[in-house]
């Protein structure tokens, strides 16, 4: 029972343009959404959060979006660099215990 | 991934040995988890505990056991091992805010 869905497992962007993450989610009882980058061989990294209670949060090239009577989120990236290929995981935290739900993740392939 | 470190990074162990992976951490956070991630999948929660003293199942706690004598360090046991473990195994802390902090994962392959 998968409830954090990321479906697309790669996306592909040119250096400069904007990326593209999106997430979708089922159960309304997260309060917390988080997004995660991952290198390869090593551990997950904290990128950017937003609260239930907002619908948009900016921290640099980096915005997230949160859409709660879709249950839809996207991370967006503007400009996207190389440095910013690795995997994506949007990850839903529950209000119990600080408990997260990892999506399957995202592959972002930035080119130059 | 500063304060959370893992041990061992790589191991192969031969189905029926037991290992333990070892997790400390030096932020003096309550919240500490283990999870595990297959190829082309997310993280799954294993174990996870609150403090010192406590611990509760996650997502897939079959074939672990864990223990939190001390608030640095939360163990992973392996007992029995089963080619199904071979995954990544990552341990994580966490205390009031909202950031979750990862170790850089080790890699365990049951032959």
């Amino acid at each position: 029972d998968q409830q954090v869905k990321q479906n697309s497992p790669s996306l592909s962007v040119q250096e400069g343009r904007i990326s593209i993450l999106n997430c979708d989610y089922t159960n309304s009882m997260f309060d917390y959404f988080l997004w995660y980058k991952k290198y390869p061989a090593e551990g997950p990294t904290f990128l950017i959060s937003i609260s239930s209670i907002k619908d948009k949060n900016e921290d640099g090239r980096f915005t997230v979006f949160l859409n709660k009577s879709a249950k839809h989120l996207s991370l967006h990236i503007v400009p996207s660099q190389p440095g910013d290929s690795a995997v994506y995981f949007c990850v839903p935290r529950g209000s119990t215990l600080g408990r997260l739900y990892f999506g399957r993740g995202t592959q972002l392939t930035v080119w130059p | 991934n500063a304060g959370v470190t893992q041990t061992p990074k790589f191991r192969i162990l031969k189905i029926g040995q037991s290992m333990t992976l070892q997790c400390t951490q030096d932020m003096n956070h309550n919240y500490m988890y283990w999870y595990r991630q297959d190829p082309g999948m997310g993280l799954k929660l294993i174990y996870y505990s609150v403090g010192a003293g406590i611990t509760d199942k996650g997502e897939v706690p079959n074939g672990y056991n864990v223990s939190r004598s001390t608030t640095e360090d939360f163990p992973l046991r392996l007992e029995l091992a089963a080619p199904s473990q071979t995954s990544v195994y990552f341990c994580a802390t966490h205390h009031s805010g909202n950031t979750i902090y990862f170790g850089e994962g080790s890699w365990l392959t049951v032959v």
